[in-house]
């Protein structure tokens, strides 16, 4: 079965260094999108993306975070200075369909500490 | 904007008993809620999804959920627990073009 996939599956950063995480989409999917999940709390929306632009970004998602998507098959999104409220875990996904009916497919995850 | 609530923060259940999670929402328009669940150290897997039609959805791992408009509910079930169904739950809702909402999760004992 197609799936997500992310690396590193853990980082550990100090803080202000840059980061950047890597995820492969399902092959046939057009969506791309970035969610997080600080220990002990919500999955949270970060951001969207479709057609080499973002289409939707949450108030998380400021000035210090960016998505790209360099080749046909990597997505990535890259924290530019860490801040230790950055540590969570981060979990890119894609759809292949538009719509509010649409599945989103999450990958494994990469755990990022920031110390 | 829309959102989902799952008011219990552990559900413990013996194996081979029903298991129930619960999962209420609060939309302005049509619903589109879904399921996943989390193993440990693992991502998020989808279980299933309500659109539009049938009321009782059927996933994977044996799962269902049932969609309860009067209630605005959406409850996930499966007839008989197993052991390998402890793990983390989580309920979801379309919030917009693009972005699932999801609630606090459910993490889901099964007591051999």
């Amino acid at each position: 079965e197609p799936e997500v996939t992310q690396t590193p599956s853990h980082q550990v950063t100090q803080m202000g260094q840059e980061v950047i995480l890597r995820c492969v989409p399902i092959s046939n999917h057009l969506y791309f999108y970035w969610y997080r999940q600080i220990l002990g709390q919500k999955v949270e929306f970060l951001v969207s993306f479709y057609n080499n632009e973002i289409s939707e970004k949450s108030e998380i998602f400021d000035d210090q975070f960016s998505v790209e998507r360099p080749d046909g098959s990597n997505f990535t999104l890259k924290i530019r200075s860490t801040k230790l409220e950055d540590s969570a875990m981060y979990f890119c996904a894609s759809s292949g369909e538009r719509g509010h009916g649409n599945t989103i497919y999450f990958g494994e995850g990469s755990w990022l500490t920031v110390v | 904007a829309q959102s989902v609530a799952q008011p219990e923060d552990q559900v413990n259940v013996a194996e081979g008993n029903p298991l129930t999670v619960k999962c209420t929402y609060s939309v302005s328009g049509n619903p589109y809620l879904f399921w996943y669940v989390q193993y440990p150290n693992r991502g998020l897997q989808f279980l299933l999804k309500y659109i539009t039609g049938d009321n009782l959805v059927k996933g994977s791992y044996g799962f269902e959920a049932e969609f309860n408009k009067s209630q605005t509910s959406f409850h996930l079930k499966k007839p008989s627990a197993l052991v390998s169904d402890s793990a983390l739950y989580f309920c979801a809702v379309r919030d917009g073009n693009n972005r699932l909402a999801f609630g606090k999760g459910n993490q889901v004992v099964v007591i051999p």
